[in-house]
């Protein structure tokens, strides 16, 4: 199974902030990732597919870049409805694989 | 809007069964592909399953293979879990998935795009 490792696990920042998140593959995926947001208590929320492609009505703030084995995941302004934690998810393969989660806190 | 509306979780002993329905409204059930997912209390999310939008390919995580069967009704736009010999690391709340995605090269890439509010599974003694 691919194996999908993500950094920091978390961290704290403050409204205004940029924030990167970066995911690793343990192999070679192209593009086949998305990234997910999750809050407290509700379901996750896909923000970004294909590595870089806006999910429709996600915030402009959000970006994705990266293909093969690195990616990261950019929120350019981050606001106060933003601080929740982020999954990086392979769908290149069978079993599909989600990172661990970055926790995104406030300062 | 796209809706889909888990239910079946409960508490059940080790060894035992229950099945997980999902309710889907708000597109066209019969045309998508589906998967389940779900998160151990405190933890990440991990992937469980996979069907095509007509139930000829079903795909299963290692963890629950030959003990979790996959399946859905397009004519009554649900989604089924059935969960047997059940251990207590498959205490989790249980999401259900509406897929997005293509083909290509004989090979399909699928992600989930809306995500139901998930049932509580919990295998305890």
């Amino acid at each position: 199974a691919v194996r999908m490792t993500q950094s920091p696990s978390s961290f704290s920042a403050s409204t205004g902030d940029r924030v990167t998140i970066t995911c690793r593959a343990s192999q070679d995926i192209s593009s086949y990732l998305a990234w997910y947001q999750q809050k407290p208590g509700k379901a996750p929320k896909l923000l970004i597919y294909a590595a870089s492609t806006l999910q429709s009505g996600v915030p402009s703030r959000f970006s994705g870049s990266g293909s093969g084995t690195d990616f990261t995941l950019t929120v350019s302004y981050l606001q106060s409805e933003d601080f929740a934690t982020y999954y990086c998810h392979q769908y290149y393969n069978y079993p599909l694989t989600f990172g661990q989660g970055t926790k995104v806190e406030v300062k | 809007e796209v809706q889909l509306v888990e239910s079946g979780g409960d508490l059940v002993q080790p060894g035992g069964s229950l099945r997980l329905s999902c309710a889907a409204s708000g597109f066209t059930f019969s045309s998508s592909a589906m998967s389940w997912v779900r998160q151990a209390p405190g933890k990440g999310l991990e992937w469980v399953s996979y069907i095509s939008h007509d139930g000829t390919t079903k795909y299963y995580a290692d963890s629950v293979k030959g003990r979790f069967a996959i399946s859905k009704d397009n004519a009554k736009n649900s989604l089924y879990l059935q969960m047997n010999s059940l251990r207590v690391e498959d205490t989790a709340l249980y999401y259900c998935t509406k897929d997005q995605g293509f083909c290509s090269g004989g090979k399909c890439y699928r992600w989930g795009d809306y995500w139901g509010q998930g049932t509580l599974v919990t295998v305890s003694s």
